[in-house]
């Protein structure tokens, strides 16, 4: 059963930190994206990669946020340092461009104190 | 990318059919509509697309009307596992997927 896995799935941290959220996409899709949800804003998307390339991160704090993709099976969202307010979840989808069809993940719960 | 406008929410009973409708007046030639499912602690669950017409798989229906300027999702006989928050997007292939605020759902017993 194909799936898109998310690590870590809670990560509490302390402000300052830097915090690794990693994704392995679906085997074959060649579309990732990156969503923070939060219930005042809900689900934002803050960066997608289409061939690991990245296509669009304008949704993305840039001066503390970073997304790669150091390869076709794993895609990393990195924020240095983290603060209070980047406390959400962040799932990770995977796709084709074929299909417009997004699966996600189970999210990264991540709380910064 | 064509900007949708769905209900905030909607509350209905056990065994009902329940309609939600999408609004996305802007919508291009070449734009899909794709209709998402999300429970709580989870991430969105594709459930429908369509681009004309109509069109039914094991979980929904999805109502387009010639003019394409709204959609319907419609779920029948409703339990109360369908509690979920329900996301209308418009798109094509090379669109990035933008969630909206979605219609929070409420099934009651």
């Amino acid at each position: 059963d194909a799936r898109v896995t998310q690590t870590p799935r809670h990560k509490v941290t302390e402000m300052g930190q830097e915090v690794t959220m990693r994704c392995q996409p679906i085997l074959g899709h060649n579309t990732v994206f990156w969503y923070r949800q939060t219930m005042m804003q809900g689900l934002e998307l803050l960066a997608y990669f289409r061939n690991r390339a990245p296509l669009d991160d304008s949704g993305m704090p840039k001066d503390r946020f970073s997304a790669e993709m150091p390869d076709a099976t794993l895609a990393t969202l990195k924020i240095q340092p983290s603060e209070p307010r980047d406390s959400a979840v962040y799932f990770c989808a995977s796709g084709n461009r074929e299909d417009t069809e997004a699966f996600f993940g189970q999210g990264t719960r991540l709380t910064v104190v | 990318l064509a900007k949708t406008t769905q209900p905030i929410s909607m509350d209905s009973y056990e065994g009902q059919e329940v309609n939600i409708t999408c609004s996305h007046n802007n919508i291009a030639t070449n734009d899909y509509i794709t209709w998402y499912q999300q429970f709580p602690s989870q991430g969105p669950r594709f459930i429908i697309q369509g681009y004309k017409t109509k069109v039914t798989n094991e979980v929904a229906s999805l109502f387009i009307p010639a003019d394409r300027k709204s959609s319907t999702l419609s779920l029948p006989r409703v339990s109360l596992s369908d509690t979920a928050v329900y996301y209308c997007l418009v798109g094509s292939q090379d669109d990035k997927i933008i969630f909206g605020k979605g219609t929070r759902l409420h099934i009651l017993p």
